[in-house]
């Protein structure tokens, strides 16, 4: 099992200019999540999926873009790059729980896209 | 809205010595409370977490923590740290039913020989 794997591992943007992160999991999670990290700022959310075809904004969605065509990837698209969205993204994911009203599955993190739109 | 506060945003200690990260939050629900670990130019990973039961939960790699319902605290402890504990650490919340995380600031743990 490779678990969430994220591309690419760096990349700089021009202001302007759109690019997609990558995600990926391999083990068959219906969850999965965007974040982004900022120093002091801890991790926000972006955008979040809870399956195939089915995704929701966080508390940070503006600027970006999802979809969740199959179970196992969830790219997160910047159209117009803006300094602001210069960060850390993370891709996690995590299994469906039993019991629809516990959390007892943690989330898997992948490795991290730094960007840097300049 | 759940939400966690991180009170320190660095802690610096030696090699040894015994640790305490804070986190307190707010929700009028129920709450399910998560500490994460994330290592230099790593993803986060999970330490532990409080669903229901025992008040006090006990992770990987010595850490625990105690869920204080009245003091609205979910604080982190480690009796003796190494070296190798020195990483950003994040508390985090979530209800029942809710399918999002809500994290903390982070809490940076600086061990020094």
């Amino acid at each position: 099992n490779a678990g969430v794997t994220q591309t690419p591992k760096f990349r700089i943007l021009k202001i302007g200019q759109s690019m997609t992160l990558q995600c990926a999991q391999d083990m068959n999670h219906n969850y999965m999540y965007w974040y982004r990290q900022d120093p002091g700022m801890g991790l926000k959310l972006i955008y979040y999926s809870v399956g195939a075809g089915i995704t929701d904004k966080g508390e940070v969605p503006n600027g970006y873009n999802v979809s969740r065509s199959t179970t196992e990837d969830f790219p997160l698209r910047l159209e117009l790059a803006a300094p602001s969205q210069t960060s850390v993204y993370f891709c996690a994911s995590r299994v469906r729980d039993r019991e629809a009203d516990s959390y007892n599955s943690p989330l898997h993190f992948g490795n991290g896209t730094r960007l840097t739109v300049t | 809205a759940q939400s966690v506060t991180q009170l320190d945003s660095q802690v610096p200690v030696f090699e040894e010595a015994p640790v305490e990260l804070r986190c307190n939050y707010s929700s009028s629900v129920s709450v399910y409370l998560f500490w994460y670990v994330q290592y230099p130019n790593q993803g986060l990973q999970l330490l532990l977490k409080y669903l229901s039961g025992s008040t006090l939960v006990k992770g990987i790699n010595g850490f625990e923590a105690e869920f204080n319902k009245s003091q609205t605290s979910f604080h982190l402890r480690k009796p003796s740290v190494h070296i190798s504990d020195t990483a950003e650490y994040f508390c985090a919340v979530t209800r029942t039913g809710f399918q999002k995380l809500v994290f903390g600031t982070g809490t940076r743990l600086l061990v020094s020989p």
